[in-house]
């Protein structure tokens, strides 16, 4: 079955130290991920994708997240956080010919000023 | 216009109710999505439309009952919920299940409760 897994539930960090939340997927075939946010009551927005090509994504707002297909992995980074950051990250995956989108269970990152 | 805009923001009804929720999006999309997402949880899928036929129903309980009248318009009919149904619940579009672009935009949701 599709399943994307997140390793940590909670992240709590100081600002300006460096992210990095983990995201594997079990996928069979070819995949498209996805990283979005979600601020404290606002709507999914969309941070970053990866369909094909460099596996070294850039997104929005001074992410990046890196496609390792022998680990299975597209873990989302970012060098230096902001208390603006605080929110609520979710991993997505879909398959390559299809429109079901999978999330992760999430990761809740506070940033403390 | 980029948006989904989904409608009303917050309902709250009775388990004898019925009720619609509303999703709108004007950018051509031609795949729309009804997700659920229940207090500190990922959304979960519950339909899909691909050029407003339903593609997949994730085995959702037929209180629930979607409509796509057009491709700019999806809904969701709502009749004899439970209050375990309480969620927020968000609409998807995507440009197409098959094309070149597979980003999702997403609403800002409808938060309903059921008591």
């Amino acid at each position: 079955a599709q399943s994307v897994s997140q390793h940590n539930h909670h992240v709590i960090l100081s600002e300006a130290a460096s992210l990095e939340l983990g995201c594997n997927y079990s996928y069979g075939g070819t995949v498209n991920l996805f990283w979005y946010v979600q601020y404290p009551g606002q709507h999914l927005q969309l941070l970053l994708k990866y369909f094909s090509g460099d596996p070294l994504v850039k997104g929005i707002k001074g992410f990046e997240a890196e496609f390792i297909k022998s680990k299975f992995s597209f873990n989302l980074r970012k060098p230096s956080v902001q208390w603006s950051d605080t929110a609520e990250y979710f991993c997505a995956a879909k398959g390559e010919y299809g429109n079901k989108l999978v999330f992760g269970a999430g990761t809740i990152l506070r940033v403390k000023s | 216009d980029t948006e989904v805009t989904q409608t009303p923001k917050h309902l709250v009804m009775g388990m004898t109710n019925k009720k619609s929720l509303k999703c709108e999006q004007h950018m051509g999309h031609r795949a729309m999505y009804w997700y659920k997402q229940k207090a500190k949880k990922p959304p979960e899928l519950m339909f899909v439309y691909s050029y407003e036929k339903l593609s997949i129903n994730e085995s959702v309980p037929s209180r629930f009952s979607p409509e796509c009248p057009n491709s700019s318009l999806l809904n969701l009919h709502l009749h004899a919920l439970q209050p375990e149904d309480s969620a927020l619940y968000l609409c998807a579009s995507s440009r197409g299940p098959w094309d070149g672009d597979y980003g999702y935009t997403f609403g800002s949701g409808t938060r309903l409760t059921v008591v």
